[in-house]
């Protein structure tokens, strides 16, 4: 069975500061991808980035970067120089290999970045 | 390209009557699943479908079920309701449904049951 846990349950920042989204993971599958999805007020769950358990090359995008690491089974998520838009519940989730059809989800992180 | 339609995007009902939500996916995209997001328990897969059939269910009672059309427009029906069915309903679409295909998700349906 998988699991993610999401250990924060709210953070809040001021403006400008860098945050980081702890997520720790369970899966007995070799194959893996791990997701981060962010959801607004709007109730919208929007796709941010996906990692393959088979790549763990680090990367940059925009304001949002990732660490993966395997051997502590940890997927965390960074949102650099925080905006107000920012604002909003942060899940993590994660979806074993073939014949997997669905996404385990943590119980996400509330972000508040406060102008 | 549109996104994912939820319609509608509020309902309320009654105890013991049955609702029906429908999920148009994104064009192309032939894999539709549906989650149930409560504060209490979260995320929670329903079902999933590829080319009009189920491939994966996810713990509920049988008056949760769901079907996929040809066109791969989905819908969700809830039998006899009961106030812990109160919920956002959201319905996701992909290319595939496994693998690395990210799942995109319609606004939801927020359903209240009284």
């Amino acid at each position: 069975a998988q699991k993610v846990t999401q250990a924060q349950t709210e953070i809040s920042v001021v403006e400008k500061e860098d945050v980081t989204l702890d997520c720790v993971y369970e899966t007995r599958d070799t194959t893996y991808y791990l997701f981060w999805y962010k959801q607004p007020p709007s109730g919208e769950l929007v796709f941010l980035i996906r990692r393959n358990s088979f790549d763990e090359q680090n990367e940059i995008s925009g304001r949002y970067s990732w660490n993966f690491q395997k051997s502590t089974s940890s997927f965390n998520f960074t949102i650099t120089a925080s905006q107000v838009v920012d604002s909003a519940v942060y899940f993590c989730a994660l979806r074993g290999g073939s014949n997997d059809y669905k996404l385990s989800f943590g119980a996400g992180t509330t972000v508040t970045v406060r102008a | 390209k549109a996104g994912v339609t939820q319609t509608p995007r509020y309902l309320i009902k009654t105890r013991g009557q049955q609702v029906t939500l429908s999920c148009s996916p994104i064009s192309g995209h032939r894999s539709v699943s549906w989650y149930q997001q409560t504060p209490g328990q979260g995320l929670q897969f329903l079902f999933e479908y590829f080319s009009e059939t189920q491939r994966n269910k996810g713990n509920f009672p049988g008056r949760f079920s769901g079907r996929q059309f040809s066109n791969s427009r989905s819908e969700m029906n809830v039998s006899t309701l009961e106030l812990g069915d109160s919920a956002l309903y959201l319905c996701a679409s992909s290319l595939g449904g496994t693998g690395g295909s990210p799942l995109h998700f319609g606004n939801g349906t927020r359903l209240t049951v009284t």
